[in-house]
């Protein structure tokens, strides 16, 4: 079993259209993370949470909320999708024990806003 | 401000032949660089990484070469095969900000069999 899972993989959905993109985690681990993935663009930080209680944003938080339920869950909601949020999303976890720690990613969902 | 770049977007290898990887960051901060790899239809994975206090890792056929007077880093792959095919992402660790990282724009690596 995945260690990091997401859901929906695949997502197409319409412009103003609330979507809540779901990630949970298997590892134990106390800090996950938002990316989006653009062409050209690389990995950027939407928000990231250090523990249950601690949620910051990313370089690009606009547009976007979040929510820790739990250790294991984090989600991640776009609250009036619009075109430009169509991207690759992907969630990520580390142990938070250093700044050596390794992330571990989810598998993404492709997110599509028309 | 990317302060992390990977400025070519693109590599074509032939097999057997040795892949370079290049990465440079703005941020004389950053302590701790990473590299992931990327197959279409999955998530980044950790390939190698290399503390600020060195100059080289290996890692069988991985190596990454550290120049932090130019803040530059490299990732050889030799040699290269055609499993190796995939997107490499540089990554720069923030200490001030317990350990987030920072993404370069990713290079898209071909090995040609």
């Amino acid at each position: 079993d995945a260690d990091v899972t997401q859901t929906p993989r695949n997502r197409i959905t319409k412009t103003g259209k609330r979507i809540m993109l779901e990630c949970s985690q298997t590892k134990g681990h106390d800090r996950m993370y938002w990316y989006r993935q653009d062409p050209g663009l690389g990995l950027r930080l939407i928000y990231y949470s250090f523990d249950v209680k601690d949620i910051n944003k990313g370089e690009i938080s606009d547009g976007y909320s979040v929510s820790r339920q739990a250790q294991a869950k984090f989600s991640l909601s776009l609250e009036s999708a619009i075109p430009n949020q169509t991207a690759l999303y992907f969630c990520a976890t580390d142990t938070g024990t250093g700044v050596t720690d390794t992330q571990y990613f989810g598998p993404g969902t492709r997110l599509t806003v028309l | 401000d990317q302060q992390v770049k990977q400025n070519s977007p693109s590599l074509s290898v032939q097999e057997g032949r040795i892949s370079i990887l290049n990465c440079d960051y703005t941020n004389s901060m950053f302590d701790y660089f990473l590299w992931y790899k990327k197959y279409p239809a999955e998530g980044p994975t950790f390939l190698i990484s290399i503390s600020s206090i060195k100059d080289k890792n290996e890692d069988g056929r991985f190596t990454v070469f550290l120049n932090k007077s130019a803040k530059h880093l490299s990732l050889h792959i030799v040699p290269s095969q055609p499993g190796d095919s995939a997107v490499y992402f540089c990554a720069a660790s923030v200490p001030s900000q317990g350990g987030k990282l920072i993404f370069g724009q990713g290079t898209e690596l071909s090995v040609k069999p």
